[in-house]
């Protein structure tokens, strides 16, 4: 499974746009790019994923370059309510295939 | 879209007694099924995959026959946590994936707060 890196923490004010960049080296051929969002004492949510090029659903945009080894989440105009943990995730997609967790960053949002 | 359930969300035990937390896919199959435990401020740590019909498979360090996993349907997968502890205390979080239709978004429970005194 390929390992990810991301920042602990980052700080950010009501409004802004926030960027969360994760680096995953030895990502395989097969693996995708999975962003989830987790809340204290919750289970993660999904917020997006995909494979490159860019993907933008109703709540994030992911950008992910041609040798996919980074990828950047993109929250745009955050409210207090985004504050939250925000995993990288890397991995082949499948019922059966396991997701190892990161360290995750702590998103804080002020106001 | 589809849910994940874990009951019971909050849970104190004495030590020594055992304590099971139940995981249901309410509207899909889930062949497999996840198990972590997430210490506060950490992040989520897999213990076990839970396999429909046949035995789970734990990470290493994980021991087996403390944490008990029965998946007997493909909706309900089961933790028992045996002869709790203190150090057992932590947030047990269960996922499963809705493979339907090439969706592949894991799902994840609500969490069950373990406390053991």
């Amino acid at each position: 499974l390929a390992k990810t890196t991301q920042p602990i923490s980052m700080d950010s004010y009501e409004g802004q746009e926030v960027n969360i960049t994760c680096s995953h080296n030895n990502i395989a051929t097969n693996d995708y790019i999975t962003w989830y969002q987790q809340f204290p004492s919750q289970g993660p949510r999904f917020i997006i994923q995909g494979y490159k090029t860019k993907v933008t659903n109703e709540v994030a945009s992911l950008f992910i370059p041609a040798d996919r080894k980074s990828s950047t989440l993109s929250l745009p105009r955050v409210s207090l309510s985004d504050t939250a943990v925000y995993y990288c995730l890397v991995g082949v997609r499948g019922a059966g295939n396991k997701l190892t967790f990161g360290g995750g960053t702590r998103v804080l949002v002020k106001p | 879209g589809a849910v994940v359930s874990q009951h019971p969300s909050r849970v104190i035990c004495k030590s020594g007694t055992s304590v099971k937390i139940e995981c249901r896919s309410l509207d899909f199959q889930a062949t497999t099924m996840f198990w972590y435990r997430q210490f506060p401020k950490q992040s989520l740590m897999l213990m076990a995959t839970s396999n429909e019909g046949s035995k789970a498979t734990y990470e290493q360090g994980v021991e087996k026959d403390k944490f008990l996993i029965n998946h007997a349907s493909l909706t309900l997968s089961t933790l028992t946590v045996t002869s709790a502890h203190p150090e057992d205390s932590s947030f047990y979080i269960c996922s499963a994936r809705d493979g339907r239709g090439g969706n592949t978004e894991a799902f994840f429970g609500q969490g069950t707060r373990l406390t053991v005194v």
